[in-house]
């Protein structure tokens, strides 16, 4: 079975902290994505990444970086922590043309 | 511009009765649809898909059906279980090649009376 795995469960920050969000696959995908989960709003894409270093921007990237170093790992990056940015991020994986598997969430607050 | 709807935010049913969930989209260039269901506390797992060139795929009590003309698909569930209790996204995806990148309904939150 894929696992993804997501660091953190919980992350309580403050306004302002840059902020990692770090998401583990162990099935070789290629694809990675971030997504985040707000009510009414369904899941959104912030960024996805096809290959080591590449990074596309989704949806809503404002606010947002990420880094993929290593093909396993997929990390997203909070410049500066907002209130706004008070969400659940979902970590997600594939191969090609396949769907994706995701990663049990990370519930983040911003005080 | 929402391109994936799913108007209906919450549906009950009785259990051993049907479930029918709704999607509808914009975006015509989308070939590819798929139905996750979501636990409270844990992340989306994939359900069951489409391509465009069907109309119905079945596996076991879930059917997605999709209306190309209508830009609609839907999801029936039977018979209904109460485990079958939780939010259910449906997403698109326009053949882009190899991302796989996925546009995503707001959920709909099935609740299965027993």
């Amino acid at each position: 079975d894929v696992k993804v795995t997501q660091s953190s469960r919980y992350l309580v920050k403050r306004t302002g902290e840059k902020v990692f969000l770090e998401c583990v696959q162990d099935m070789d995908h290629e694809n990675m994505f971030w997504y985040r989960q707000d009510p009414g709003l369904g899941l959104r894409l912030i960024y996805f990444s096809y290959d080591v270093k590449m990074k596309e921007k989704g949806d809503i990237p404002e606010g947002y970086s990420v880094s993929r170093e290593k093909k396993e790992r997929f990390s997203l990056i909070l410049e500066s922590a907002s209130t706004n940015q008070t969400s659940m991020y979902l970590c997600a994986s594939s191969l090609s043309l396949q769907p994706q598997h995701f990663g049990d969430g990370t519930r983040l607050s911003i005080l | 511009d929402q391109q994936v709807k799913q108007n209906s935010p919450s549906l009950s049913v009785q259990e051993g009765r049907i479930s029918i969930l709704n999607c509808d989209y914009t975006n015509s260039m989308f070939d590819y649809f798929l139905w996750y269901k979501k636990y409270p506390a844990e992340g989306p797992t994939f359900l069951i898909s489409i391509s465009s060139i069907k109309d119905k795929n079945e596996d076991g009590r879930f059917t997605v059906f999709l209306n190309k003309s209508a830009k609609h698909l839907s999801l029936h569930i039977v018979p209904s279980q109460p485990g079958d209790s939780a939010v259910y996204f449906c997403a698109a995806s326009a053949n882009d090649g190899a991302t796989n990148k996925l546009i995503f309904g707001t959920g709909t939150l099935l609740a299965v009376q027993p």
